[in-house]
């Protein structure tokens, strides 16, 4: 079945910065990757969102960039914000092993110091 | 989500006593999961359901049970709980499989003592 492993699990950065984190999915027909943000006791939100057709998708501050090829993906946060501080999940579905549900990585917990 | 309602937010009980988490959705998304969250684990699906008397088991599916007799309602209950099932659970529905957007309740935050 799918398997998706993020990094870091853990990552700090100064106010202003750029965050990046990356996911990566074992099963080549996933096809579907969101991205998730949540606050301290409240629920995963979903924030971005991309489909295998595009290698790129931008909302603002917020990227996603899909390399299906080596079946990596990454969230990449520009001029980070306190408010940018929370735990961000990658999650992978498809027509393959996971039967088209999200399969959820662990987590990163970042923080912006500012 | 506005459309997503999980009752109750909090519960304490103990263990061997049965407990029904609540989850009702505005939107008539076909599916619906049910997540739970723990340190360490992230998110573990543990039921879910295709449409009203479609369900099927997900990672984590011993100890729970879950019925749909409605669309809109998928409630999810623990026949005798033990402690190792205090968690938080969330609700998700979502408009189909493969590349839809899926959507998270508030939560239920239980404790079994």
């Amino acid at each position: 079945g799918e398997n998706v492993e993020q990094h870091p699990s853990t990552l700090s950065v100064q106010e202003g910065d750029s965050a990046v984190i990356k996911c990566t999915y074992s099963d080549s027909a996933s096809n579907y990757f969101p991205w998730y943000k949540q606050e301290l006791g409240k629920r995963p939100q979903l924030i971005i969102d991309i489909r295998s057709n595009v290698g790129e998708k931008k909302d603002q501050r917020i990227a996603v960039t899909l390399n299906k090829t080596a079946k990596h993906f990454s969230l990449h946060i520009t001029e980070t914000q306190p408010e940018d501080s929370a735990v961000y999940f990658c999650a992978a579905s498809g027509y393959g092993g996971s039967q088209g549900n999200l399969i959820f990585g662990k987590g990163t917990k970042l923080s912006v110091k500012p | 989500d506005a459309g997503i309602t999980q009752s109750p937010r909090y519960k304490i009980t103990e263990t061997g006593r049965q407990v029904t988490l609540m989850c009702h959705q505005t939107w008539s998304h076909s599916y619906m999961f049910w997540y739970r969250q723990d340190l360490g684990h992230g998110l573990r699906l543990i039921y879910y359901s295709a449409a009203a008397d479609i369900t099927d088991k997900g990672e984590v599916p011993d100890g729970y049970v879950v019925s749909r007799s409605k669309t809109e309602n998928f409630p999810l209950t623990l026949e005798s709980a033990t402690r190792s099932q205090t968690s938080v659970y969330f609700c998700a529905p979502r408009t189909g499989l493969w590349d839809q957007p899926q959507h998270f309740g508030d939560g239920t935050r239980l404790s079994i003592l």
